[in-house]
C-alpha cells in the first residue's frame, strides 16, 4: 500500500502538553499534507509540506519531513482541549499534475482539560 | 465550512432509492473531489474533476455515478446501494489537481437499510 500510517493510532494527554504524532509512506512523494477532522465533520488542512523542505510550522503546529526515512512528524505544542480531533497526514504520489493524494488511517487525539 | 457545502448532512435510504447528494465550492477552485470515508478505513478517493473532467475514477461501483456540470458543483447519484456503503461522503476542492491542499465539506452522512 502506498499510504501513509500513521502513529500512534491513539493519544491521550492533558492540556499544556505537546503532542507528536507520526507518519511513515513507503514511496517518493511528490509532498506530504496534514489535516485535522473534528468528529464526524469535514477535513480541514493544517500544513503542506513539499519533498524539498525539512520543516514548516504554523502557529503551534511543526511538521517535519524526512525523505531519507520517509517519514514525517506532526508536533502540537502547549496543546488545547479544542485540539482533540483526528490527524491524518496524505502523500502525493507521483507528478504534481497527475498524482494522487492518499490518507492514512489517522491518530486519534484526546487532549484532557 | 462554508468554502465548501454539501447537501443533504445526513441521508437515511433503502436499497431500492434513487438519491443524489450535491457539493457546492464558493472558493473559485478547478478541481472538486469525492471521497468516501468507512469506519476504521482510511479516506478513500472515489472521483475526480479537473475544470469540470472527470480525471480519476477509482474503480468506484456503477450505483455511484458523478456529475460536475461547472467548477463550482459536484453531484454524486446513488441508485440500488448496498448496505456496506453507509460512510460518510466528502466532498472537496482545490485550486488545482493533485498538488494544492484541498478544503473539505462537512459531508454527507448516507446510511443505507
Amino acid at each position: 500500500s502506498q499510504q501513509g500510517e500513521e502513529d500512534p493510532q491513539a493519544l491521550s494527554i492533558q492540556e499544556g502538553e505537546n503532542a507528536t504524532m507520526n507518519c511513515s509512506y513507503k514511496t517518493s512523494i511528490n509532498n506530504l499534507q496534514w489535516y485535522r477532522q473534528n468528529s464526524g465533520r469535514g477535513l480541514v488542512h493544517l500544513i503542506l509540506i513539499r519533498s524539498n523542505e525539512r520543516e514548516k510550522h504554523s502557529g503551534r503546529l511543526r511538521v517535519t519531513l524526512d525523505t531519507s526515512k520517509k517519514s514525517s512528524s506532526l508536533l502540537i505544542t502547549a496543546s488545547r482541549a479544542a485540539d482533540t480531533a483526528s490527524y491524518f497526514c496524505a502523500t502525493l504520489f507521483g507528478s504534481s499534475n497527475t498524482g494522487k493524494l492518499i490518507f492514512g488511517q489517522g491518530t486519534t487525539l484526546q487532549v484532557k482539560p | 465550512e462554508t468554502g465548501v457545502t454539501q447537501t443533504p448532512r445526513h441521508l437515511v435510504m433503502g436499497m431500492t432509492n434513487k438519491k443524489s447528494l450535491k457539493c457546492e465550492q464558493h472558493l473559485g477552485h478547478n478541481a472538486m473531489y469525492w471521497y468516501k470515508q468507512s469506519a476504521k478505513k482510511p479516506l478513500e478517493l472515489m472521483f475526480v474533476y479537473n475544470f469540470k473532467e472527470q480525471t480519476e475514477n477509482n474503480s468506484v461501483p456503477s450505483r455511484f455515478s458523478p456529475e460536475c456540470p461547472n467548477s463550482s458543483h459536484l453531484f454524486l447519484h446513488l441508485h440500488t446501494l448496498q448496505p456496506e456503503d453507509s460512510a460518510l461522503y466528502l466532498c472537496a476542492s482545490s485550486q488545482g489537481w493533485a498538488s494544492y491542499e484541498q478544503y473539505f465539506g462537512p459531508g454527507t452522512r448516507l446510511t443505507v437499510t
